[in-house]
């Protein structure tokens, strides 16, 4: 299958710090898309790409992927303890296939 | 409330025992697709439906079956489980399939003895 690579694994951050992790692809895909999962929940999608090279933002969210589409990053600004959990990216084709995670821990 | 339900949420079973995780998504969406989440290998595609009556193999599809007979609801068949199908298991739907973003729904987590 599709093999996602997701960096880093795990991070741990001060609150108000910015926060940065990034996906790439052995394969194109034409549409990107960062997730997150909170404890015993299913993920929530956070920002969806669609066009290769452009910036989308969700609040303090900033996702892209780059203009080879076969990488992608997500930023977050200014953490905060809620930003907590594990952050996912994923390509969207007939099959969907996701990373193996970044578990991001926020300390106040 | 536009949703994805699964039941049970907990289900802890022996092995060989037939067992299903039923699935129902309320939107009329297309695409509907079970995953399985294992700690360190992130979220791997079971099966998957682009429409009625029509299923496709995952990554992982060994030991799983799936049919969509209404477009709501997508179960998923364990005949004869075994302990390494010990997971959580996560529903999801959407609009269609290529481009669109998942919906997930609660999860559903397995022990298999």
């Amino acid at each position: 299958g599709q093999q996602l690579n997701q960096s880093p694994q795990s991070m741990f951050i001060q609150e108000g710090e910015d926060v940065s992790m990034n996906c790439t692809s052995s394969s194109i895909f034409n549409t990107w898309l960062w997730y997150k999962q909170d404890p015993g929940e299913g993920p929530v999608l956070l920002i969806a790409l669609y066009k290769a090279g452009e910036l989308t933002s969700n609040g303090r969210l900033t996702a892209q992927f780059g203009i080879t589409r076969k990488d992608s990053f997500l930023n977050i600004s200014a953490s905060i303890p809620s930003d907590v959990g594990i952050y996912f990216c994923a390509l969207s084709g007939n099959q969907f296939y996701f990373g193996t995670g970044t578990s991001l821990t926020v300390i106040p | 409330e536009a949703q994805v339900t699964q039941n049970p949420r907990y289900l802890i079973t022996v092995t060989g025992k037939k067992l299903t995780v039923t699935c129902s998504q309320n939107m009329n969406h297309e695409y509907m697709s079970w995953y399985r989440q294992d700690p360190g290998l992130g979220l791997r595609q079971i099966y998957y439906s682009m429409n009625v009556e029509v299923t496709d193999k995952g990554d992982v599809p060994e030991g799983y079956k799936v049919s969509r007979k209404e477009k709501r609801n997508f179960p998923l068949i364990l005949e004869s489980p075994s302990p390494n199908q010990t997971s959580l298991y996560f529903c999801a739907s959407s609009r269609y399939g290529t481009g669109y973003e998942q919906y997930f729904g609660p999860g559903t987590r397995l022990t298999v003895t």
